[in-house]
């Protein structure tokens, strides 16, 4: 079975500062990792993946992920937050076409 | 990249109507489709795994002549909430693999039920 744990419910930073949101997944298999925002009252927008290519992803919007198979994490970074990073982050793990499992969400707040 | 579109985007409807969500994927063909449920302040809940051509797939605990899905054609399923009640409001999701055991999700806008 599948799980996926989101370490912080709410993070909170200054604009301009780096941003960590941290994940810790469970599978048996090979697992495709996936990160997706998600603004107020609107669909989910694909941040990134990870699906046994290169460990470092690197996604839109100047964020990343490191896949860490050792420490099972796949935490998302970027150096510099704007105002408009401002969301919900899903935190995401897949096998092959199962169903996607989500973790509970990190609320990202960035303060001017 | 993909696009997945949902038709309402809101809907505010009376206590025993029906109500229709339409997920449809623009510019590519989906034989799978997915819906998803979320509550205020916390994740999706997968729903139902809606298959062009035979029936849905529930989940656990979710019931199915409550929640009706068809899937019509090969870019649009529909889910119907009958008899809805105030504890059916909610936001409602959709998403659709680019390609048939696709990893990636494409989603959906999202529809904002709201029963009175």
């Amino acid at each position: 079975a599948q799980s996926v744990t989101q370490l912080d419910s709410h993070v909170s930073v200054s604009e301009g500062t780096p941003v960590l949101l941290r994940c810790n997944y469970s599978s048996s298999y090979s697992p495709s990792l996936f990160w997706y925002v998600q603004h107020p009252n609107k669909g989910l927008q694909l941040l990134l993946k990870y699906t046994s290519a290169a460990t470092l992803v690197k996604g839109i919007n100047g964020f990343e992920a490191e896949f860490k198979k050792s420490e099972t994490s796949f935490h998302l970074t970027k150096p510099s937050a704007h105002m408009s990073d401002a969301a919900e982050y899903f935190c995401v793990v897949s096998q092959g076409n199962t169903p996607l499992v989500f973790g509970k969400g990190t609320r990202l707040s960035v303060i001017a | 990249g993909a696009v997945v579109s949902q038709h309402p985007s809101r809907v505010i409807c009376k206590s025993g109507t029906s109500v229709k969500i339409e997920c449809r994927s623009l510019d590519f063909q989906a034989t799978t489709m997915f819906w998803y449920r979320q509550f205020p302040k916390k994740s999706l809940m997968l729903m139902a795994t809606s298959n062009e051509g035979s029936k849905a797939t529930y989940e656990q605990g979710v019931e199915k002549d409550k929640f009706l899905i068809n899937h019509a054609s090969l870019t649009l399923s529909t889910l119907t909430v009958t008899s809805a009640h105030p504890e059916d409001s909610s936001f409602y999701i959709c998403s659709a693999p680019l390609r048939q055991g696709g990893d990636t999700q494409y989603f959906g806008p999202g529809t904002r039920l709201t029963v009175l």
